[in-house]
């Protein structure tokens, strides 16, 4: 079945400094990627998404990497601001609509 | 912005009661969903609904639970006999197309089962 992790549960990193959030998937049919933010008490923002046809795409302050050779993707933010402080999920889908989603990172600004 | 709305925002129910979740999606959108996140976890798909049906659902998607569009705005979710370990925060969200395209989501509805 599908399986989506990450690879820490807590990030904590300073303001002003660049955060790297990883997921890794078990599924190589996957063929779309997001990055949602949850703050508590929140749905799911979405931040960022990328299609298996591509490697990398950049928003505003955010970027996702997709290494689809070894099923990894990545999530980086610029300049982290402690509004950046949230939970982020990645999640996917292949072969149908449904998104799975991984297990979440904490991301924790300090200032 | 258009945004995905829910009501309520907090439900708290006795086991065994029907309760009803209710969404109103974006309104050009043509696939709704329906997650749960049960406190701490993360989110699970319950169900996809397209064209008044409902096109892909999960194994935690039982005969307890069911989907509707009432009319042209609402999307419910309907648990006829709750149980304590329905207790989560359940999430509708929408998108335009299918696959491949950004499901947006609503606040969410916190169900408490006693």
């Amino acid at each position: 079945g599908e399986s989506v992790g990450l690879h820490l549960p807590t990030l904590s990193v300073q303001e002003g400094d660049n955060s790297i959030i990883n997921c890794a998937y078990s599924n190589s049919a996957s063929d779309y990627f997001i990055w949602y933010k949850q703050e508590s008490g929140k749905g799911p923002q979405f931040i960022i998404d990328i299609r298996s046809n591509m490697d990398k795409r950049q928003g505003q302050r955010v970027t996702v990497l997709l290494n689809k050779t070894v099923k990894h993707l990545s999530l980086q933010i610029a300049a982290t601001q402690p509004g950046d402080s949230a939970v982020y999920f990645c999640a996917l889908t292949g072969g149908g609509n449904k998104l799975t989603f991984g297990t979440g990172t904490q991301l924790k600004v300090e200032l | 912005e258009p945004e995905v709305t829910q009501t309520p925002s907090h439900q708290v129910t006795q086991m065994g009661q029907e309760v009803i979740l209710r969404c109103v999606p974006i309104s050009n959108h043509l696939y709704f969903y329906w997650y749960r996140q049960i406190l701490g976890q993360k989110v699970e798909f319950l169900v996809s609904f397209y064209n008044n049906e409902i096109s892909e659902k999960s194994e935690i998607f039982d005969d307890q639970f069911s989907v509707e569009r009432p009319d042209g705005s609402n999307f419910t979710l309907k648990i006829r006999s709750t149980k304590l370990e329905d207790s989560a925060m359940y999430f509708c969200a929408s998108c335009y197309f299918g696959d491949q395209e950004t499901q947006y989501f609503g606040p969410g509805t916190r169900l408490l089962v006693l």
